[in-house]
């Protein structure tokens, strides 16, 4: 059973960056697909992008490209996501969660889980 | 990028039937998933597919579509129901997209 833990809370001045860890256990490391998705205070989920280690190549949601970064640490089990630039609106609980699908006689649902526990990142001068 | 619109918010009486809904292009080809959250949580799976539910999910709750409107019906709500409802799909590019969420609050 895959379980994600993710690195403790974190403050960040206007203009820096940070980097937030989603330590994996009990998956299958390579194949598992995580994404990452973010929650500004009493705002909705939102998704920045996500990897497969198997593949490599992460993908970024068009807001969040340049400023984001997805990578995963095959020798540790830990994928990380950074993002520069960081300004007051990128104050959000940030998740990391195994993305994947499934088929209902060829249509597809799109599945987020198991999450980790999310990551506050606060941006404050 | 295709857009999931939810009501901001439902209520219902305890014990009541609540159908919570999300309209988008995208659901025309794809199932919307559905996520519970509770203050302070991280989501929950609670429909997935047509109309699938987690093991651990009551079966109160259920899920259906049709045309770009996917529903969660809650049958009999109760207080431990009360929290914010999401769904989420799968955009032409190829991005996920999550719905506004709606706050379900149980009277």
């Amino acid at each position: 059973q895959l379980q994600l833990v993710q690195s403790g809370a974190e403050v960040r001045k206007p203009g820096s960056s940070v980097k937030v860890s989603c330590k994996a256990s009990g998956g299958t490391f390579s194949s598992d697909s995580i994404s990452w998705v973010r929650q500004a205070p009493g705002q909705g989920l939102e998704w920045m992008g996500g990897i497969i280690p198997l593949f490599g190549t992460p993908s970024y949601a068009q807001k969040f490209q340049g400023r984001v970064t997805i990578i995963a640490d095959d020798s540790t089990s830990t994928f990380y996501m950074e993002l520069s630039s960081l300004r007051s609106e990128d104050t959000a609980v940030y998740y990391c969660a195994k993305d994947g699908y499934y088929s209902d006689r060829g249509r597809y649902s799109w599945v987020f889980d198991p999450w980790g526990q999310g990551t506050l990142v606060t941006v404050s001068s | 990028s295709s857009e999931l619109t939810q009501d901001p918010a439902v209520a219902v009486a305890l014990g009541q039937t609540v159908r919570v809904t999300c309209q988008g292009d995208s659901l025309r080809k794809y199932y919307a998933t559905w996520y519970q959250q509770k203050p302070g949580q991280a989501p929950v799976v609670v429909i997935y597919g047509e109309d699938h539910r987690p093991s651990g999910i009551p079966d109160r709750f259920s899920g259906s579509s049709s045309g770009n409107i996917g529903s969660l019906t809650i049958t009999g709500a109760q207080t431990e129901d009360e929290a914010d409802y999401y769904c989420v799909s799968r955009d032409n590019s190829g991005d996920w997209v999550f719905g506004g969420g709606t706050k379900l609050t149980v009277l």
